[in-house]
């Protein structure tokens, strides 16, 4: 069974902090990675990818991807109210129709 | 317009009813997706179609029935829901069935079956 797990929240932070999203994958042959963030009552919107091990960084986003340890992660810098939303992971494999998401983290950065 | 447009945003239906919801995309892309998103469920893989060709049917109740008339256009066609069917509905599309590069969703359709 593939899975993809995330920690449901919600995660809280302050203004001006980091934080840090995270998500792990059962299926070993998974190629591409994703963050979606979806406001309340939106719909999900991409934000990252991230196909190889390390790091990726875009403005104050970072992924960082681990595919020994099945392991993605998101690091939001200097976190904004404007932040808070749900943060879903999404993991792909090699095949068509092979996306799996994970239920998604809610954070909620406080000014 | 640009991206994938759903309509309509809401509805309401009663379990005789039928309804049918519209996904357009302007994206150029060869895949389309119908999920269905509950509350604090990750999102479930309804349907999907590559080049305008079913390709999956993920043990979909027969009270939901897709249609994708070209590449650009994908209907869901609801009737004789039940209460346990509200959720919201979300269309998605992808350059390839691959889907490499990730999705683009639609605002989705927020249904409530009555």
């Amino acid at each position: 069974q593939k899975e993809v797990e995330q920690n449901s929240g919600p995660l809280s932070v302050p203004e001006g902090a980091i934080a840090s999203l995270n998500c792990t994958y059962s299926d070993r042959g998974s190629q591409s990675f994703f963050w979606y963030r979806q406001y309340s009552g939106k719909s999900p919107e991409l934000i990252m990818s991230i196909y190889s091990n390390g790091d990726k960084e875009d403005g104050r986003f970072t992924a960082q991807l681990n595919k020994a340890s099945q392991y993605v992660s998101l690091l939001i810098r200097d976190s904004q109210p404007s932040d808070s939303a749900t943060y879903l992971c999404a993991v792909n494999g090699n095949n068509n129709n092979d996306m799996r998401f994970g239920a998604g983290t809610r954070l909620t950065v406080k000014p | 317009e640009t991206g994938v447009t759903q309509t309509p945003r809401h509805l309401v239906m009663g379990m005789t009813n039928k309804k049918s919801l519209k996904c357009e995309q302007h994206l150029g892309h060869n895949a389309m997706y119908w999920y269905k998103q509950s509350a604090k469920k990750p999102l479930e893989l309804m349907f999907v179609y590559n080049f305008k060709e079913q390709t999956e049917n993920n043990s979909v109740p027969s009270r939901f029935s897709p249609e994708c008339p070209n590449s650009s256009h994908l209907f869901l066609h609801l009737h004789t829901l039940q209460p346990e069917d509200s959720a919201l509905y979300l269309c998605a599309s992808s350059q390839d069935p691959r889907a490499n590069y990730g999705y683009t969703f639609g605002s989705g359709t927020r249904l409530t079956v009555v």
